[in-house]
């Protein structure tokens, strides 16, 4: 049981847009502390995709967004690619764990 | 380029204690924290814990009793020691670095390529 609370698989055709939702609670994304997007293709370690809710990292394509509300945080990815299936995993803090780092259970994307 | 790799024994029997270490190029291990996080096999992510480079270290509550991550800047290298371990334990292993911002420690911006180590007899 994760902390952080992702649809376990979401799917989309080539060039739709498909959003990503992690819901948390008051002592994690509520209180304030930011999310973190990462994307893990088969095999490889995770990639920072976004950080501070809504930033993205030198290289990553603007295709990729993300957005936080409250005790919620979704990412969106417009023009769906083939290249785009993957897992992806949202992260932030806990203070009611003294601060520990907690993920997301991961979402699967699919491309179909 | 900051570069990560882990490096240690991919084979650990159960009840006996698990070492791993994070060797950092490219950058200093200065003013940065310094993660362990786990994936079992097709699982998700698990944060284990982390140190600051003044020495200072936070665990994953549920991890707390068994684990110790330590640091030798000299060697640019953290490590990972987690005890007891059984089966649960398998996993890959990846070292990250996060930096640090007006809360603590932000995102994981640099990760090792990750490390399988098997607990088995």
């Amino acid at each position: 049981q994760s902390v952080l609370t992702q649809p376990p698989s979401v799917s989309g055709a080539p060039g739709q847009r498909v959003t990503i939702s992690c819901t948390g609670g008051n002592s994690n994304i509520g209180a304030g502390y930011d999310v973190h997007w990462y994307q893990q293709l088969p095999g490889t370690a995770p990639k920072l995709l976004i950080y501070g809710n809504s930033n993205r990292p030198s290289g990553v394509p603007d295709r990729f967004s993300g957005s936080k509300s409250g005790t919620s945080a979704s990412l969106a990815i417009t023009g769906l690619q083939a290249e785009d299936e993957a897992d992806y995993y949202c992260q932030s803090y806990d203070s009611s764990l003294s601060g520990s780092g907690v993920f997301g259970g991961g979402t699967k994307l699919t491309v179909l | 380029q900051v570069q990560l790799q882990e490096s240690g024994p991919g084979l650990v029997r159960p009840s006996e204690t698990l070492s791993l270490t994070c060797t950092v190029s490219g950058g200093s291990i200065s003013s940065y924290y310094w993660n362990w996080i786990r994936q079992p096999p097709g699982k998700g992510l698990e944060w284990i814990g982390y140190i600051y480079y003044s020495g200072s270290t936070n665990y994953n509550p549920s991890l707390k009793s068994r684990v110790a991550i330590s640091l030798d800047a000299s060697k640019n290298q953290f490590s990972l020691k987690l005890s007891s371990v059984t089966a649960a334990d398998t996993a890959v292993y990846y070292c990250a670095r996060t930096t640090r911002g007006d809360r603590g420690p932000q995102h994981f911006d640099y990760w090792g390529q990750g490390t399988l180590v098997t607990v088995s007899s």
